[in-house]
């Protein structure tokens, strides 16, 4: 079975700009979460989607959106960029059910200068 | 709000000997406990998954616990091998995943 996939694998951003993430889950699986990793903050829950709603929602600013489509493969954006983005954002599925084990994508390292 | 701390930071150890991580939270009502790897610049791996009415998991040479009396959870790696050198991050919560910041860990041939 194929694992979680996410595109690109890197990118590299300018302050002010935007950017689109991409994360495909494993087959079957409907819910999909995403994860923020800094140095300084370590992984911090951005939010998760199930059947196309949003479930759950961290502490993140508006800038930061996503949405999941009917197949569940979702997409993050992050609009006007700022230095403090640059991070690895991992992208975790699972079947759906609580507490349900969380299957890691290989994550998105972006860059913003 | 749940948080989640793992000591120590990192550690180093000489080959075969057997390691031993912890996490503490500071919820006891948590659903579950997962226990994860990650490589440097890689995404997770997922290790152990404890469901909150379990004392325990185990997967080969891996044994963790948990005690949500006290808010701990131990990861256990018996014969510590280098291809076990990673960081181990512990996280709790249903969907909404919590993390500590890891534990590194080197293991010495």
């Amino acid at each position: 079975k194929a694992g979680v996939t996410q595109t690109p694998r890197y990118l590299i951003k300018t302050r002010g700009q935007q950017v689109t993430l991409s994360c495909s889950p494993i087959s079957g699986h409907r819910s999909v979460s995403w994860y923020q990793q800094t140095p300084g903050q370590g992984l911090q829950f951005l939010f998760e989607y199930f059947s196309e709603t949003q479930r759950n929602k961290g502490n993140f600013p508006g800038r930061f959106s996503g949405r999941q489509f009917s197949n569940s493969r979702s997409e993050m954006n992050v609009s006007t960029l700022e230095l403090g983005d640059s991070a690895l954002y991992l992208c975790a599925s699972s079947l759906g059910s609580e507490g349900a084990t969380q299957y890691f994508g290989p994550g998105t390292r972006l860059t913003v200068l | 709000k749940q948080e989640v701390t793992q000591i120590p930071a990192a550690l180093s150890v000489p080959e075969g000997e057997n390691l031993v991580l912890n996490c503490s939270f500071t919820d006891s009502a948590i659903y579950n406990l997962q226990w994860f790897r990650q490589d440097p610049g890689k995404g997770l791996t997922s290790l152990l998954l404890i469901q909150s009415s379990q004392r325990e998991q185990t997967s080969g040479r891996l044994n963790a616990s948990l005690d949500k009396s006290s808010g701990r959870s131990t990861l256990y790696i018996a014969a510590s091998q280098p291809g076990d050198s990673a960081t181990y991050l512990c996280a709790v919560g249903r969907n909404r995943l919590a993390f500590g910041k890891g534990n590194q860990v080197v293991v010495i041939p």
